[in-house]
């Protein structure tokens, strides 16, 4: 596509639910990123792919968080027994390669609220 | 490791005023620095970028930087400011393949 898709671009759960969030990154874009944002406290790492593999995982907050990228292309960011606190903007970027000075192209992310 | 810290949260100019954004790094090595600019119910686009080419850089929209090593400082300038510009702002530093960004400012432009 174009730019970088994320799906829903909004989710309400309810506290305990898992929520799964997707991004399909710009083709050809070999490297993934998660970010979350919550207000007031700018991004946060989550993690990063390198085609299908994950060599930082270091950002995930707790083993309720996981990722997966498939064929290179789309990834699942799934957010097991969901709390109040997750909720916040989850934004995924890609950039054509891992380069130190490669950008990031952004997607709109999706705003979660876990009541 | 690298990091960036962006001094006030909320920045409010008059419209036609200058615009003053800092930021300041913590890196190491020599860093690749970035500006991120975040507009209302929009994904995050790059401003510009410094990747020690040139130590004045300069972005879309009439947005420039300029990497200062000794003050360790990457601040974004804009002479006249335009109400278009009220966003998020945010610096960012490249840690090996992972971007770290700065907790953002917010800028007003008042009419």
């Amino acid at each position: 596509g174009a730019g970088v898709s994320q799906s829903p671009s909004n989710k309400v759960t309810e506290k305990g639910k898992d929520v799964e969030l997707r991004c399909d990154p710009i083709s050809g874009h070999t490297a993934l990123y998660w970010y979350r944002q919550s207000l007031g406290q700018g991004l946060e790492f989550l993690i990063y792919f390198q085609g299908n593999s994950a060599p930082d995982k270091s950002g995930l907050p707790s083993d309720r968080f996981s990722a997966e990228r498939t064929g290179g292309s789309v990834s699942t960011l799934t957010i097991q027994r969901t709390q109040q606190e997750d909720s916040a903007v989850y934004l995924c970027a890609s950039s054509l390669s891992q380069g130190a000075d490669e950008k990031l192209f952004f997607g709109s992310g999706t705003q979660l609220s876990v009541l | 490791a690298q990091s960036v810290t962006q001094l006030g949260s909320h920045v409010s100019v008059s419209e036609g005023a200058l615009v003053l954004l800092r930021c300041n790094y913590s890196s190491s090595v020599p860093p690749y620095l970035f500006w991120y600019v975040q507009y209302p119910n929009q994904g995050l686009q790059l401003l510009l970028k410094y990747t020690s080419a040139a130590t004045l850089v300069k972005g879309i929209n009439g947005f420039e930087a300029e990497f200062k090593k000794s003050e360790t400082s990457f601040h974004l300038t804009k002479p006249s400011a335009h109400m278009s510009d009220a966003a998020e702002y945010f610096c960012a530093v490249n840690q090996g393949f992972k971007t770290i960004f700065g907790a953002g400012t917010r800028l007003f432009v008042k009419a």
